[in-house]
């Protein structure tokens, strides 16, 4: 069974400090990989996909990255309004396809 | 604002009822999703639509259906509720119909309470 795990579930963190979210996948038949920031009470907004190991995308203060296992959401010198809960969902297809999320970390950062 | 449209934001409603909800998507977006959001299920994607037609299918109930209409809004056809249907249901849309390749851009989610 196709699994998505992100750590830590919670992150909170000083104004320019830096730090990574991990999510780490068991699947077959990986298709893509995304990342979304989610504000409270609101829907997700897209913030990269990723395809192969050894990809890397940026925006901004973020970078994701991508290896057989996991993937890797950098966050750079940190602002407040980088506050969000993180997701991480993963694309396979066998027979069809299947979409599966991770349960996210949540980032507070401190002015 | 993502450009999509979800109607109504809030939703109060009995067990065993049943339940529509309506999502408009972006201008020139062919693909429909829809979306569970739930404290201890998380987001799960229930069903995909693309011009009119069922693209992609996940974890959405028999007791759920949805269907993509020709002006290419999307209702979500929620039965027999129970309490554990209680969550935020949101749709999303994209133009193409691949979902490694295409952006969803999601709406701001009906809110169903079951009581």
């Amino acid at each position: 069974e196709d699994q998505v795990t992100q750590s830590p579930e919670a992150l909170r963190l000083q104004e320019g400090e830096s730090s990574s979210l991990n999510c780490s996948y068991t699947v077959s038949g990986l298709r893509g990989l995304f990342w979304y920031r989610q504000d409270p009470g609101k829907g997700p907004e897209f913030l990269f996909t990723l395809y192969s190991a050894g990809e890397e995308k940026e925006k901004e203060r973020l970078k994701a990255t991508l290896t057989k296992k996991e993937s890797f959401l950098h966050i750079t010198a940190p602002k407040p309004e980088d506050s969000a809960t993180y997701l991480c969902a993963v694309l396979t297809f066998s027979n069809d396809y299947k979409l599966s999320f991770g349960a996210g970390t949540t980032v507070t950062v401190r002015a | 604002d993502s450009g999509v449209t979800q109607t109504p934001k809030h939703l109060i409603t009995a067990t065993g009822q049943r339940v529509t909800l309506r999502c408009s998507p972006r201008s020139g977006d062919l693909s429909v999703y829809w979306y569970q959001q739930s404290l201890d299920q998380g987001l799960q994607f229930l069903i995909q639509y693309y011009n009119g037609e069922e693209r992609a299918k996940g974890n959405i109930l028999e007791r759920f259906s949805a269907q993509q209409f020709p002006d290419l809004h999307s209702e979500l056809n929620l039965s027999s509720l129970e309490l554990g249907d209680s969550a935020l249901y949101f749709c999303a849309s994209s133009v193409g119909g691949d979902l490694a390749y295409n952006e969803q851009f999601f709406g701001p989610g009906t809110r169903l309470t079951v009581l």
